[in-house]
């Protein structure tokens, strides 16, 4: 059965500092893995990763994905309120052709940012 | 565009009852997704379609769950009968491609 895991699963931190949001994985026929974030409602997209040690940046976010340890570690530097949220990582098995494979999620990392 | 539309936003209903939740994807979207998302178990995929071709139902619990998409701008979830169990946030996102998945608001559905 494929498995997600992220850790930790909270972490409060105060604005400015830096965190490491951590995912690993058991997926057969690895695809893909996605990182969401979740504030009230629904989660809204942040990074998609395929290929190992190439960091994707988005501001203040960036992440890297990890095909041999089956690892992806999510950062985001110089924290803000507005950053709190709970951080969803989803890995995708492959299917056939082009069609989107089954995501699997994490239990997700609730992150908040004190002033 | 609106983004992907859900309806209801509340759902209260009683064991036994049939529930329809609806959604309406973003328009141009190939891609349409089930989501169902609980304390306990998280984020799950119930179903997604491709093109309005439901491609992988694997993520439905049990035959009391149906979704269909009749067309490109209109799906479906079914539950029949509904139980306490099945209480949770019920998600449907669009996508042009595979990744960018889009939300909608999602459908607390509590069964009493």
């Amino acid at each position: 059965e494929d498995k997600v895991v992220q850790s930790p699963l909270s972490l409060v931190v105060h604005e400015g500092d830096t965190v490491t949001l951590n995912c690993s994985y058991e997926v057969t026929n690895f695809r893909s893995l996605l990182w969401y974030k979740q504030e009230k409602k629904a989660p809204t997209f942040l990074f998609m990763l395929t290929s190992s040690g190439i960091e994707k940046k988005s501001g203040r976010l960036s992440s890297i994905l990890d095909k041999k340890e089956l690892f992806s570690i999510l950062n985001i530097t110089a924290t803000q309120t507005g950053d709190s949220a709970v951080y969803l990582c989803a890995v995708e098995a492959r299917a056939g052709g082009t069609s989107y494979g089954k995501l699997t999620f994490g239990q997700g990392t609730i992150l908040t940012v004190h002033p | 565009d609106a983004g992907v539309i859900q309806s209801p936003r509340h759902e209260v209903t009683e064991m036994g009852q049939e529930v329809t939740l609806r959604c309406k994807p973003i328009s141009g979207h190939d891609y349409l997704f089930w989501y169902r998302q609980t304390m306990m178990r998280g984020l799950e995929l119930l179903i997604y379609f491709n093109n309005n071709v439901p491609i992988d139902d694997s993520g439905m619990p049990e035959d009391r769950f149906s979704a269909k998409m009749p067309n490109a701008s209109f799906s479906t979830l079914k539950i029949q009968p509904s139980e306490p169990r099945d209480s949770a946030v019920y998600f449907c996102a669009s996508s042009p491609r595979r990744d960018e998945n889009t939300f909608g608001s999602g459908t607390r559905l509590t069964v009493v």
